[in-house]
């Protein structure tokens, strides 16, 4: 059963426009949330995170809002640049510490 | 370079032997993780670490699985009797006490033949 869900297998987006990425989770205990970017052939890499206590943070063009009422996370990536070009991971933390990560969103920054 | 390391990148072996992998951590960072990665997913949450203490162990690690930290530093994961379901991208990464961020390394992509 998963518990976070990345339903957009992928993304398309212009240069110099919004990226939205979306992210839905269905334990009501994750109290922190992150997203990570990926490469090929590389690990995941810490982008930005937000506590279940608030419903927003930011990060130079990196913004990370959460609906707890609606289980929904998004990254908003604005203005978008080839270079994001990535695989976009959100996670979850459970109580403990391990982490819950969703099957990823393929975005694709077109220039 | 302080970042996590990872070693060897790349493992091909033959089902039925023994691999084992290497982490070393963040030097800071007193918590370790290993996760695994198949293609089209997320990583998964395999095991961790606080110091030298093993924590959590993910139903995911069957018996053929074991790690170690020995002395808190670096971690081994050993895999007995590799399967072809093995086969994945194996992922350690770090932790700074209580900052929940985890910092990954590059990764163990192992290919049972």
């Amino acid at each position: 059963d998963q518990q976070v869900k990345q339903n957009s297998p992928s993304l398309s987006v212009q240069e110099g426009r919004i990226s939205i990425l979306n992210c839905d989770y269905t334990n009501s205990m994750f109290d922190y949330f992150l997203w990570y970017k990926k490469y090929p052939a590389e690990g995941p890499t810490f982008l930005i995170s937000i506590s279940s206590i608030k419903d927003k943070n930011e990060d130079g063009r990196f913004t990370v809002f959460l609906n707890k009422s609606a289980k929904h996370l998004s990254l908003h990536i604005v203005p978008s640049q080839p270079g994001d070009s990535a695989v976009y991971f959100c996670a979850a933390k459970e109580y403990g510490n391990k982490l819950v990560f969703g099957a990823g969103t393929i975005l694709r920054v077109k220039s | 370079d302080t970042g996590v390391s990872q070693d060897p990148r790349h493992k091909i072996t033959k089902r039925g032997q023994n691999v084992t992998f290497r982490c070393d951590p963040i030097s800071e960072h007193n918590r370790l993780y290993w996760y695994r990665q198949t293609l089209g997913q997320g990583p998964e949450f395999l095991t961790y670490f606080q110091n030298e203490a093993q924590l959590e162990k993910s139903r995911l690690l069957s018996d053929r699985f074991s790690a170690e930290r020995p002395k808190g530093s670096f971690s081994t994961l050993e895999i007995q009797r590799t399967e072809q379901g093995d086969s994945a991208m194996y992922l350690c990464a770090s932790q700074r006490g209580h900052v929940y961020e985890q910092y990954f390394g590059p990764g163990t992509r192992l290919t049972v033949t």
